[in-house]
């Protein structure tokens, strides 16, 4: 089976601008869950989605935004992004019923 | 009572050595404890994971020690090589069966270096 995959790999934009990040889920997994990974604050949970519903939010602004689609791929939309957005954001797809979470390699996000 | 508290910072050891590295948790609601290895540039992959059921889990050179009535646990790697350097996180969630969901509250990791 395919990992999870996350696109794109690498991005840079400047303050005030939008982004939008992609993740594919292992096939079969309905569950997708965002993190944001800083040197300064670590792995930080976002939200998660379950069959296209948001089933847990994170502490973070409603700048950060996200959605699941019918065939379980997940955006994220970070809007108005500020310097402390820069940071590896993962995506993680967990296997139904379970607790096991198989983490994509991320999207480096450089705020400039 | 959200917070997953970690240690040490970093660690080296000599190759051949036992990596330690331990966790403690607040929140009893906790019911699944992984622990992730990541290397630079890669997202974090599962090592191994345990429940409070249990008090130790062996997985190849891994192994997960978990002491609910202290709420803590640890992970000992046996016969560290060079190529474990990497960083770890324990980590905690509660029980998606109980209609929880899939959030993971990570430590703040620690750095591991074996030497040859």
């Amino acid at each position: 089976k395919a990992g999870v995959t996350q696109t794109p790999r690498y991005l840079i934009k400047t303050r005030g601008q939008q982004v939008t990040l992609s993740c594919s889920p292992i096939s079969g997994h309905r569950s997708v869950s965002w993190y944001q990974q800083t040197p300064g604050q670590g792995l930080q949970f976002l939200f998660e989605y379950f069959s296209e519903t948001q089933r847990n939010k994170g502490n973070f602004p409603g700048r950060f935004s996200g959605r699941q689609f019918s065939n379980s791929r997940s955006e994220m939309n970070v809007s108005t992004l500020e310097l402390g957005d820069s940071a590896l954001y993962l995506c993680a797809s967990t296997v139904d019923q379970t607790d096991t979470q198989y983490f994509g390699p991320g999207t480096r996000l450089t705020v400039l | 009572q959200q917070q997953v508290k970690q240690s040490p910072q970093s660690l080296i050891v000599q190759k051949g050595g036992i990596s330690i590295i331990n966790c403690a948790y607040e929140n009893t609601a906790f019911d699944y404890f992984p622990w992730y290895q990541q290397f630079p540039g890669k997202g974090p992959a599962l090592l191994i994971a345990i429940r409070p059921d249990v008090s130790e889990k062996k997985e190849g050179r891994f192994t997960i020690s978990f002491n609910k009535s202290a709420k803590q646990f640890s992970l000992h790697i046996m016969d560290s090589q060079p190529g474990d350097s990497a960083t770890y996180f324990c980590a905690a969630s509660t029980d998606p069966y109980g209609g929880a969901t899939n959030k993971l509250i990570f430590g703040t990791g620690t750095l591991l270096a074996v030497q040859p």
